[in-house]
């Protein structure tokens, strides 16, 4: 049974810190591995998708690596900003699910101006 | 283009009632999913449509969880009657291609 984790479960760093997210899971047959921000009593904004195949992927200043095999994923965040505070969610889709997420339960972020 | 809408954003109920909550996908996504986060856990998956027909139920937590998808376009979850565990935020999703889901901002239901 997949289990996602993410670790830390809450962070806060002053403004300009990178940040360093760490989500890791426990079967390595996946089919891709996505990363989303959530808002306080928004929906759920995706940030970076990584297929099985790639190792990671880039948006400005949010960088995703992949590591299938040791099963893990990490998020870092260049340059923290306040509008970075929000809840970090990691999840997984299996390859044979369907395309059903699972997802850990979360990074809490707070960048202090 | 319009994105997943949910409805109602917010619903307070006592326990023993019944509330219906409704998802509206992205106009052509054949496949919808509801997802449910409870307090101090992680958002999980409770089942997927593909147009009208249940592809995956195994999330539902127990039979007075009814979800249904008229003609394939909007879906409706049904909590009959409603315990105080059921309180949390009820997410839906809709993608054309499995893959890339768009997710609803949720409704948060919260059962007294």
């Amino acid at each position: 049974k997949q289990e996602v984790t993410q670790i830390p479960a809450a962070l806060s760093v002053p403004e300009g810190e990178n940040l360093v997210l760490n989500c890791s899971f426990t079967d390595s047959a996946i089919y891709n591995l996505q990363w989303f921000r959530q808002d306080p009593g928004k929906g759920l904004t995706s940030l970076l998708l990584i297929q099985s195949s790639q190792r990671e992927q880039t948006s400005g200043r949010l960088n995703a690596s992949l590591d299938k095999s040791s099963g893990r994923s990490t998020l870092y965040i260049a340059a923290s900003q306040p509008g970075d505070s929000a809840t970090y969610l990691c999840a997984v889709v299996a390859t044979d699910s369907w395309g059903k997420f699972q997802f850990g339960a979360g990074t809490q972020v707070v960048v202090t101006p | 283009e319009a994105g997943v809408t949910q409805f109602p954003s917010h619903s307070v109920i006592e326990k023993g009632q019944t509330v219906t909550l409704r998802c509206d996908p992205i106009s052509g996504h054949d496949n919808l999913y509801w997802y449910r986060r409870v307090m101090g856990k992680e958002i999980k998956f409770l089942l997927h449509f593909v147009k009208e027909s249940k592809q995956d139920e195994s999330g539902m937590p127990n039979n007075r969880f009814l979800a249904e998808r008229t003609g394939g376009t909007y879906s409706t979850l049904k909590v009959q009657p409603a315990e105080l565990e059921d309180s949390g935020v009820y997410f839906c999703a809709s993608s054309q291609d499995l893959y890339t889901q768009y997710f609803g901002p949720g409704t948060r239901l919260t059962v007294l």
